[in-house]
């Protein structure tokens, strides 16, 4: 079965400070990496996937992936109150059908 | 990314009673899937619906529990049934882009209480 971890947090960083989000994955043969954010009341909203053969940066964003220690980091540079939501990461589940495995989540807080 | 729709968006029904949730998509999609989301916790994969096949369901959900129907690439029901206050929880339907990756996007959910 694969497993994603998360620490649920709460992480709190000021206001303009960098979010560090971690998530560590069981299967070493994951290739696609996906990180969501959640707002209290709202559904989940895609913000990030990368795949195994790099890093990405999309905005204040970035997403790396660590395969050796098998775990995949967001980057949240200048962050902002509005960041302020449960960020949730996913592997592929496997078995044909394109599904899912997701974390729990980390609540990040950022205060001003 | 696809428009998804849910209806109802919330509801509050008699334990025993069953509730059909709908979900649209405004564009055809191949894969569809339904998530259980309960407070305070992560997403949980119900099942998921193909056009044209039976739904294929994770452990420790049941087609009598759960029936799921997917007429067509735009539409799916979950039907919750037999319905008890531990079925309380955010039904999510998404689907998956048509790229042939693992991305998926999510419907606003349907807030469900059962008492």
């Amino acid at each position: 079965q694969k497993e994603v971890e998360q620490n649920s947090g709460p992480l709190s960083v000021p206001e303009g400070a960098i979010a560090s989000l971690n998530c560590t994955y069981s299967d070493r043969g994951s290739q696609s990496f996906f990180w969501y954010r959640q707002y209290s009341g709202k559904s989940p909203e895609l913000i990030m996937f990368i795949y195994s053969n790099g890093d990405k940066e999309d905005g204040r964003f970035t997403a790396q992936l660590n395969k050796a220690s098998q775990y995949v980091s967001l980057l949240i540079r200048d962050s902002q109150p509005s960041d302020s939501a449960t960020y949730l990461c996913a592997v592929p589940g496997g078995g044909g059908y394109n599904k899912l495995i997701f974390g729990a989540g980390t609540r990040l807080a950022v205060h001003p | 990314s696809a428009v998804i729709s849910q209806k109802p968006s919330r509801d509050i029904c008699q334990r025993g009673t069953s509730l059909t949730i709908q979900c649209q998509v405004d564009s055809q999609v191949t894969m569809m899937f339904w998530y259980r989301q309960q407070p305070g916790q992560s997403l949980t994969l119900i099942a998921t619906a193909n056009q044209g096949s039976e739904a294929t369901y994770e452990s420790g959900f049941v087609i009598d529990k759960f029936p799921i129907s997917r007429p067509n690439l735009t539409f799916s029901t979950l039907t919750v049934s037999n319905m008890s206050p531990e079925d309380s929880s955010i039904y999510l339907c998404s689907v998956a882009a048509n790229n042939g990756l693992n991305e998926q996007y999510f419907g606003p959910g349907t807030r469900l209480t059962v008492t």
